[in-house]
């Protein structure tokens, strides 16, 4: 069965101590893995899309990796604009539709 | 530009009573997507849309159907709504050759 799992489920973290966020995936065959942002009470935002093992992808303070099992992003100096729910998800090759399987999140505070 | 647009956002009902939901996107895109978010489970497909007059089942279609009657509209029906169907609801759309998927701001539905 094809599973997406993150970690830790929450993180506090202060003001610039930088962090990693996992997401581990077993599927059949990988598409493509998707990372959003998730602000309370709204919908999720287009974050990242890496397509295979050893890529890598920089937004500002963010970094997302993948491997042949998981994903990373990093966030470096994190400031406290960026707590939010980050959510990853993956895209089966044997799925129609561009259909994404989401993994259930890691809630990211960062405290001034 | 409102992007994805969702109807209404917050709604409360009684057990056995039905509602619709209503996703409207202005950008031309092909695919559309129904999903719910529940605490601890992430993001299910409930019904997608791969174009005008055609839809699929997803992950947890049950006590659910949709119309995509027009490109630009993905409603999203409850027959007789049942507390099991309290959640989270959001729409979302892509381009046909695209993986990212863009979200509307989410509807709050509340069984009683």
């Amino acid at each position: 069965e094809d599973q997406v799992t993150q970690s830790p489920e929450a993180l506090r973290l202060q003001e610039g101590e930088s962090s990693s966020l996992n997401c581990s995936y077993t599927v059949s065959g990988l598409r493509g893995l998707f990372w959003y942002r998730q602000d309370p009470g709204k919908g999720p935002e287009f974050l990242f899309t890496l397509y295979s093992a050893g890529e890598e992808k920089e937004k500002e303070r963010l970094k997302a990796t993948l491997t042949k099992k998981e994903s990373f992003l990093h966030i470096t100096a994190p400031k406290p604009e960026d707590s939010a729910t980050y959510l990853c998800a993956v895209g089966l090759s044997s799925g129609s539709a561009r259909q994404l399987t989401f993994g259930s999140g890691t809630q990211l505070t960062v405290l001034p | 530009n409102a992007g994805v647009t969702q109807t209404p956002k917050f709604r409360v009902l009684k057990t056995g009573q039905s509602m619709t939901l209503l996703c409207a996107q202005d950008m031309n895109h092909e695919y559309m997507y129904w999903y719910r978010q529940d605490p601890g489970m992430g993001l299910r497909l409930i019904h997608y849309s791969v174009g005008e007059g055609t839809t699929a089942k997803g992950e947890v279609p049950d006590g659910y159907n949709v119309s995509r009657l027009k490109k630009q509209n993905f409603l999203l029906g409850l027959e007789s709504a049942a507390p099991s169907q309290t959640s989270v609801y959001f729409c979302a759309s892509s381009y046909a050759g695209s993986e990212t998927q863009y979200f509307g701001p989410g509807t709050r539905l509340l069984v009683l």
